[in-house]
């Protein structure tokens, strides 16, 4: 069964540094995606990185980019220049090519940007 | 980027009435939908996947006659918590897919149920 696991519940980093929060995943599947969300208190959930799991290169979305070490089964979310907005929840989710196409997500860390 | 509309956005309704909460694509079809459920301080946990024109597929757990999804055209899903008790007070949030871009998982800004 796929399973998610984001062991840092909070974090905190100084405005304008950089900051990685940790996820690491198991799944039987070859194929699959790897996704990290923000969620601010408002609660939506905002789309941030997407990872394939035979993307070649780690995935960079402006500020934030995915630490992709596929044999260790992790996939970092990497914040460069931490601003204020940014302090938020941060959810890393797993999508499996087969079977049901289910999202599984993380139990999120709370990441407190400092100014 | 693709919009999902979630309504409404919070809800206080007594113990025993029935909620409907509504999930809309707005610039795609959706062939699938995803309902989740948020505890405060928790994970979201998926409830149910809902395809359109088809029966809802629940989680395990999850109690199909208590939370009744609807999924009647590629725009609009419905999750109806009926005869709801405080202990269904959560954060609802809905979710869908594009059939061309499955990488992207596009959600509603959610429903803050309180049951009273």
């Amino acid at each position: 069964a796929q399973k998610i696991t984001q062991t840092q519940p909070g974090m905190f980093v100084q405005e304008k540094e950089a900051v990685t929060l940790d996820c690491t995943y198991d799944t039987s599947d070859p194929s699959y995606g790897l996704f990290w969300y923000k969620q601010p208190s408002s609660g939506e959930m905002i789309f941030l990185i997407y990872q394939g799991s035979y993307d070649q290169q780690n995935a960079t979305e402006g500020r934030y980019s995915l630490n992709f070490q596929k044999a260790r089964k992790s996939a970092n979310l990497v914040i460069s220049a931490s601003q204020l907005g940014d302090s938020a929840m941060y959810f890393c989710a797993m999508r499996e090519a087969s079977g049901t196409y289910k999202y599984i997500f993380g139990t999120g860390t709370r990441l407190k940007v400092l100014a | 980027g693709a919009v999902v509309s979630q309504h409404p956005s919070r809800v206080i309704c007594k113990s025993g009435t029935s909620v409907k909460i509504e999930c809309r694509s707005l610039d795609f079809q959706a062939t699938t939908m995803f309902w989740y459920r948020q505890f405060p301080k928790q994970s979201l946990m998926l409830m149910a996947t809902s395809n359109e024109g088809s029966k809802a597929t629940y989680e395990q757990g999850v109690e199909k006659d208590k939370f009744l999804i609807n999924h009647a055209s590629l725009t609009l899903s419905t999750l109806t918590v009926t005869s709801a008790h405080p202990e269904d007070s959560s954060f609802y949030i809905c979710s869908a897919t594009p059939g061309t871009e499955v990488e992207k998982l596009f959600f509603g800004s959610g429903t803050q149920l309180s049951v009273l």
